[in-house]
């Protein structure tokens, strides 16, 4: 399967944990989206990379998230202490720089904080 | 600035009717519109997109949208639903730019 790939599926963890997020990319494309989707709504845009670069952040992305692709290859999202209000989807999307409206999304991570 | 308002959170329709899901759009240049698939537990599925020339695009599954500037629309159709139809879709809108506004989405149902 040569598809985006998102490590792990599912996160339990207790309130004020770190919790980190992988994803592989398409292995040819260039530039990683990060996108939180809590329950009922839409995808929401927190980051972008291109190549090893993080080219946009949303205000979303408070201090307490990092994301990283230091090879520009695979993505790390980090969140630290976490909160109630962070439990979500957090899916990941990969596109090359001349086609990017054409986003492939991973399957997600669904992180649950208690 | 753009967004994307999906009218009905909720649809339902009888298999083999007609599926229509509504989405508006609002956008200061010319958009990129999208339709994306969302089964239970799992990712974003691109149905279908508009970025330039003909107006009716058609995507997989048999589903097609149709692009009307004058009305900001971008619906999405489908002749005959199939009971693998049920999932969530999404409708987004992105500038010439990286950022893609998702709709708050659409569940429809299949009905047998």
């Amino acid at each position: 399967d040569t598809g985006v790939s998102q490590d792990p599926r599912h996160k339990i963890t207790k309130r004020g944990q770190n919790v980190t997020f992988r994803c592989d990319p398409i292995s040819e494309h260039n530039r990683l989206y990060w996108y939180r989707q809590t329950l009922g709504q839409g995808p929401e845009f927190l980051t972008y990379f291109q190549n090893e670069a993080q080219l946009e952040k949303s205000r979303l992305l408070s201090d307490r998230f990092s994301a990283e692709r230091p090879k520009g290859s695979f993505s790390t999202l980090e969140i630290q202490r976490t909160e109630q209000g962070d439990s979500a989807m957090y899916l990941c999307a990969s596109s090359t720089r001349d086609r990017y409206n054409e986003q492939f999304f991973g399957p997600g991570t669904r992180l649950t904080v208690l | 600035a753009q967004s994307v308002t999906q009218l009905g959170s909720h649809v339902s329709v009888s298999e083999g009717a007609l599926v229509l899901l509504r989405c508006n759009y609002s956008s200061s240049v010319p958009p990129y519109l999208f339709w994306y698939v969302q089964y239970p537990n799992q990712g974003l599925q691109l149905l279908l997109k508009y970025t330039t020339g003909a107006t009716l695009v058609k995507g997989i599954n048999g589903f097609e949208a149709e692009f009307k500037k004058s009305e900001t629309s971008f619906h999405l159709t489908k002749p005959s639903a199939h009971m693998s139809d049920a999932a969530e879709y999404f409708c987004a809108v992105s500038a010439v730019g990286n950022q893609f506004y998702f709709g708050t989405g659409t569940s429809l149902t299949v009905i047998p």
